[in-house]
C-alpha cells in the first residue's frame, strides 16, 4: 500500500460526459501527479500540482483540468469525453517539488472507459 | 517522441536464474533513473533507482546497472521468483522537470 487514495477504481461514461477522477496524497506529500495509462502503453505525464499551485503540464488535453486543495487532495476533471479518453488514470504523490531523489509513490489508479 | 525505450515487451525466465530488464534513453538531461513493478489492477510500486553519477545500485535481489556513454541502463533480478511475475517500468528524470518518463514496459514471467 502505497498511502495514495484515488476514487473511483473503476468509471464507465458515454460520450460528451464529464468526470471527476480523486486523489489523495500521501501524508506529508505535497506534490501529486497525475498520469494516463492507454492500452499497452507507457505512463504518460499529465500535470503536476505543489502545495495547491500548478508546477509542471505534460501532454494534457485542454478538455482536462485539474486543481489541487487545501488539503492537499487533488481533483482531475475530464470533459467532452471521447473514445479515445477511455484508460488508466494515475496519480502518483512525492515529497518535495525538487527533490534530489525524485520518487513518486502511486495510487492504484482509475479504470475509465467511455462508451 | 519516447524518450525512454523499453524494446523487450515480454520475458520469461525460469526460477532460480537471472533476469535482465533492458532500458535506453535519449535525453542526455535524465540525472535519475528509476525502476517500477507493476502488478494487474495496482498502480507501479518503486523499486529501485540510480543517480546519474553512479554506475550501479544494488538492494538485495536487484540491481540497477546504468552506462551513460550507451543512454542505457539494465535492471538485474538474482534469483528470479515467480512473485517477480509482473510488468517492469523504467523510468527517467531530469532535474529542470519534475515529472517522470516512462518506458512501455516489460513483462517479466518466472516460470516455476
Amino acid at each position: 500500500d502505497s498511502g495514495v487514495t484515488q476514487t473511483p477504481k473503476h468509471l464507465i461514461t458515454a460520450t460528451g460526459q464529464r468526470v471527476t477522477l480523486r486523489c489523495s496524497p500521501r501524508s506529508g506529500d505535497l506534490s501529486v501527479y497525475w498520469y494516463q495509462q492507454s492500452l499497452d502503453q507507457g505512463l504518460q505525464f499529465l500535470i503536476q500540482y505543489y502545495n495547491g499551485e500548478e508546477r509542471a503540464k505534460g501532454n494534457i488535453l485542454e478538455r482536462f483540468s485539474a486543481q489541487q486543495f487545501p488539503d492537499l487532495h487533488s481533483e482531475l476533471n475530464l470533459s467532452s469525453l471521447e473514445l479515445g479518453d477511455s484508460a488508466l488514470y494515475f496519480c502518483a504523490s512525492s515529497v518535495r517539488r525538487d527533490s534530489k531523489s525524485p520518487e513518486q509513490f502511486f495510487g492504484p489508479g482509475t479504470r475509465l472507459t467511455v462508451l | 517522441d519516447q524518450q525512454v525505450k523499453q524494446n523487450s515487451p515480454s520475458l520469461s525466465v525460469q526460477e532460480g536464474r537471472i533476469s535482465i530488464l533492458n532500458c535506453d534513453y535519449t535525453n542526455s538531461m535524465f540525472d535519475y533513473f528509476l525502476w517500477y513493478k507493476k502488478y494487474p489492477a495496482e498502480g507501479p510500486t518503486f523499486l529501485i533507482s540510480i543517480s546519474s553519477i553512479k554506475d550501479k545500485n544494488e538492494d538485495g535481489r536487484f540491481t540497477v546497472f546504468l552506462n551513460k556513454s550507451a543512454k542505457h541502463l539494465s535492471l538485474h533480478i538474482v534469483p528470479s521468483q515467480p512473485g517477480d511475475s509482473a510488468v517492469y517500468f523504467c523510468a527517467a528524470s531530469a532535474r529542470e522537470a519534475n515529472n517522470l518518463f516512462f518506458g512501455t514496459g516489460t513483462r517479466l514471467t518466472v516460470i516455476p
